[in-house]
This record gives C-alpha cells, structure tokens and sequence, in this order.
C-alpha cells in the first residue's frame, strides 16, 4: 500500500539556519503530495503542494519539489524563523481509485531558537 | 468562509461517559475526515465519508466508536462507553474529493481527556 516515510525528529535550528527535512513515499501512479504543518495547539494546514512530477510547491518561504526518479519531496527553507516552530507533517494521495484519503508520514518536530 | 467548525474545542469526562463530537464541513465540500492525533500512535484517519457515505472506517478502533453524516454539513463522532485511552484530539477535516490533489482543509480539533 502506500507509505509516506518522513525525517524523524526533533530537530533544533538556531534562527536564520538552512532547513531541510526529508521525505520519501511508496505509491503506485502519480500521487499528489503535500506538506502540512501544524501549530502548537492548532489543526493542521497546508502549507504546500505538487500534483506531478517535477512541480515545486511554495508558500512562506518553503519549497519542495516532487522527484519521481527518487520518490522524494523534501521540504526546504533557506532561513528558519522562530515562528517556523511547529510540526511538519508529508503526506500523498493516490492516483488512482475514488478514494481521496491522505496518508501521513508520523511528522517531524521543528523548534527554532533564537 | 468560517473554515471546518468543531466543537466542543475541549472535553473532559468520566470513564463510562458517552462523548459525542461535532463537525461541520466547509460548504461545497464533499468528503470529511475524522482523525485521532496522540503523541503515542501520531495521527489516525478513523473513518471517512464521500457524499455523506461511510467509505472506510476501518481505523475506527472498536465498537465504542461510531461516526455518522445525516447531511452534507454535519457529521458526529460518537464513544460509548468512553475510556482513559480514548484521550486524544480529535479532527475533523474536509475536502471536494473530485479536485486533482484533494486538498484537507483541518478543523481546530476536539482535545478529549477521559478520567
């Protein structure tokens, strides 16, 4: 089935530091993928999106860019900010098939110290 | 648009309490979601519905939980009778299923502590 295999965390960056937190899937077609994140004590949002091969999604500083040949979408910022603090979730949905359900991978803990 | 609305936001009980949990999906949209998230097993898809059908509940842990959609703006999430390991929090989320990428949109989430 599909798998969704992310960095395992905690991770503690010093302010204005290179961030970079891997993830790799298992799946079938062309999922879409997705970063989600999530505040201390709030749902999760998207933060962004790809929905094919070679496509870099972006929003507030972060990029990722969907690699078919390595079945990657790691999430990157080039300065972390202490208000990046938060847990970073990468997840996919399938191409295939009427469900639309997300698979998750367990998320990775970002703290970011000033 | 008010975005997916939970409530309660927070919920204690006593063991042997029913809980019943609220959600109401962004208009439009016609999938939900309902999700457990604890620091032990990290985020659960419990059971989702398309068109106010259940499609998949077959993370619903047990017969204790049972989870209705009578109509496209309302759905519960029901414990009877409730446990100390059903505390968790619990989201509710929703989605138009037919959009390339399916995009969740997350309610604020429900945090249940069972005494």
């Amino acid at each position: 089935g599909d798998s969704v295999t992310q960095m395992e965390g905690p991770v503690t960056l010093s302010e204005e530091a290179f961030l970079t937190i891997n993830c790799t899937y298992t799946a079938t077609g062309y999922p879409s993928l997705f970063w989600y994140v999530q505040y201390p004590g709030e749902g999760l949002q998207l933060l962004l999106k790809a929905t094919k091969a070679d496509d870099k999604g972006s929003n507030k500083g972060f990029e990722a860019t969907y690699r078919k040949e390595t079945t990657s979408f790691h999430l990157e910022k080039g300065s972390v900010q202490v208000s990046d603090s938060a847990v970073y979730f990468c997840a996919l949905i399938a191409s295939s098939g009427s469900a639309r359900q997300l698979t998750f991978g367990s998320g990775t803990q970002l703290t970011v110290l000033p | 648009d008010a975005g997916v609305i939970q409530s309660p936001r927070h919920e204690v009980t006593e063991m042997g309490q029913e809980v019943t949990l609220r959600c109401k999906p962004i208009s439009g949209h016609n999938s939900l979601f309902w999700y457990r998230q604890t620091m032990m097993r990290g985020l659960e898809l419990l059971i989702y519905f398309n068109n106010n059908v259940p499609i998949d509940d077959s993370g619903m842990p047990e017969d204790r939980f049972s989870a209705k959609m009578p109509n496209a703006s309302f759905s519960t999430l029901k414990i009877q009778p409730s446990e100390p390991r059903d505390s968790a929090v619990y989201f509710c989320a929703s989605s138009f299923a037919d959009a390339r990428g399916g995009e969740q949109f997350f309610g604020p989430g429900t945090r249940l502590t069972v005494l």
